[in-house]
């Protein structure tokens, strides 16, 4: 079955420092691929998306993703961590069935 | 651009009352998706309109979750009866498109709570 993995629940780092966040998938063809961020008592706002071309997209708020199809990973990076990073991200790819399928979701919290 | 509505955003309930939640989508998007979000189960898909019909309602967890799309500008979601177990955060998006390549937008939520 198609899935969206997202290995780490819980991730903290260093305000300044930089982030990896691991998002895997499992699908037959090339998915089209999302990040979202969901701030506390917000909903979801789109990140960065990958459709087709090139590999490394950019996103919003200096976000940037990677698709590697060999590793079968669309992982989530920034080269400096700011404190209002601090949410939680969610790594997403649709199913053939047109639905939108939500990894579990990993918390960042930014030390000062 | 006012982004998708939700409301209310709170509700507080007792068992076997009816909960109705609302929102409306961005205008000019002609999908609109609901969604239930909870620690245990994260966020998962309850039913989703293209053109104001209901594609795929598989999500829906029983006969006393139901959803209607009246126009382009609006839909509910009901619980009835409520349940405890029913407490989460349920939004509501909205695409220009299917969910395939068309990005979701957000409502802010209501947090239901069933007591």
């Amino acid at each position: 079955a198609q899935s969206v993995t997202q290995p780490d629940i819980h991730i903290t780092v260093s305000e300044g420092a930089s982030l990896e966040l691991r998002c895997n998938y499992s699908y037959g063809a090339t998915p089209y691929l999302f990040w979202y961020v969901q701030s506390p008592g917000q909903g979801l706002q789109l990140l960065l998306k990958y459709f087709s071309g090139d590999t490394l997209v950019q996103g919003i708020k200096g976000f940037e993703a990677e698709f590697k199809r060999s590793q079968s990973s669309f992982n989530l990076r920034k080269p400096s961590v700011h404190w209002s990073d601090a949410a939680e991200y969610f790594c997403a790819a649709p199913s053939n069935t047109g639905k939108l399928i939500f990894g579990q979701g990993t918390t960042l919290q930014v030390k000062p | 651009d006012a982004g998708v509505i939700q409301s209310p955003r709170h509700e507080v309930t007792e068992m076997g009352q009816e909960v109705t939640l609302r929102c409306k989508p961005i205008s000019g998007h002609n999908s609109l998706f609901w969604y239930r979000q909870t620690m245990m189960r994260g966020l998962e898909l309850l039913i989703y309109f293209n053109n104001n019909v209901p594609i795929d309602d598989s999500g829906m967890p029983e006969d006393r979750f139901s959803a209607k799309m009246p126009n382009a500008s609006f839909s509910t979601l009901k619980i009835q009866p409520s349940e405890p177990r029913d407490s989460a955060v349920y939004f509501c998006a909205s695409s220009q498109g299917g969910s395939n390549n068309s990005p979701l937008h957000f409502g802010n939520g209501t947090r239901l709570t069933v007591t």
